[in-house]
């Protein structure tokens, strides 16, 4: 069992709905939730970054953390066009500050 | 600030031949890493440095040496290129737990 699970996708909408993507993990150490977007052709950058169960906002993201199932999701409202590209989830248990990512959602917004 | 940079873009090298990645950072991090990427993998770490002079294996190692020449700089070379290490290769550093990824080397081996 891989320590992060990830749907791959592709996931496409249209522009307004609301996206959930969502990843799974194994290790009940990990501390540290993140998520990262990459655009085609460039590094992922960070997104959201949340150490405690519950809800995190910021704008129209929300990345959402249950300890008790070991499940993250990030839920995007009023979706845009230029949100289109893919999202990978990435854990840390502290050590090093080394991430394990999921292997990515790939997000189409259509017009 | 520039935060991370690599070099070069895109590389096309011959089986068995060698080279090396350059990777630099101006945030002044501790920590810096060398991630390969593949379809259907994601991310991987290949090795990782949490301080100048250390460093140390990560996930997939085979193949690649690395060197920390200074606080800045972390280089990733591949001694014999094989058509397996084909990927896109991101440096990264880090401020705690955050990371901070550099724009990607393309790496082609025929």
């Amino acid at each position: 069992q891989k320590e992060v699970e990830q749907d791959p996708g592709p996931l496409s909408v249209p522009e307004g709905a609301i996206v959930s993507l969502n990843c799974t993990y194994s290790n009940s150490a990990f501390q540290y939730f993140m998520w990262y977007r990459q655009y085609s052709r460039k590094g992922p950058e960070l997104l959201m970054y949340t150490y405690s169960s519950g809800n995190k906002e910021d704008g129209r993201f929300t990345a959402q953390v249950d300890k008790s199932s070991k499940y993250i999701s990030l839920f995007i409202r009023d979706s845009q066009p230029s949100d289109s590209a893919t999202y990978l989830c990435a854990i840390n248990t502290g050590t090093a500050s080394k991430l394990t990512f999921g292997t990515g959602t790939r997000l189409q917004v259509t017009l | 600030n520039a935060g991370v940079t690599q070099t070069p873009k895109f590389q096309v090298l011959k089986t068995g031949q060698s080279m090396t990645l350059q990777c630099a950072q101006d945030m002044n991090h501790n920590s810096m890493y060398w991630y390969r990427q593949d379809p259907g993998m994601g991310l991987r770490l290949i090795y990782y440095s949490a301080s100048e002079g250390t460093t140390d294996k990560g996930e997939v190692p085979n193949g690649y040496n690395v060197s920390r020449l200074n606080k800045r700089e972390f280089s990733l070379r591949l001694e014999s290129a094989a058509p397996s290490q084909t990927s896109v290769y991101f440096c990264a550093s880090s401020v705690r737990e955050t990371q901070y990824f550099g724009p990607g080397t393309r790496l082609l081996v025929l």
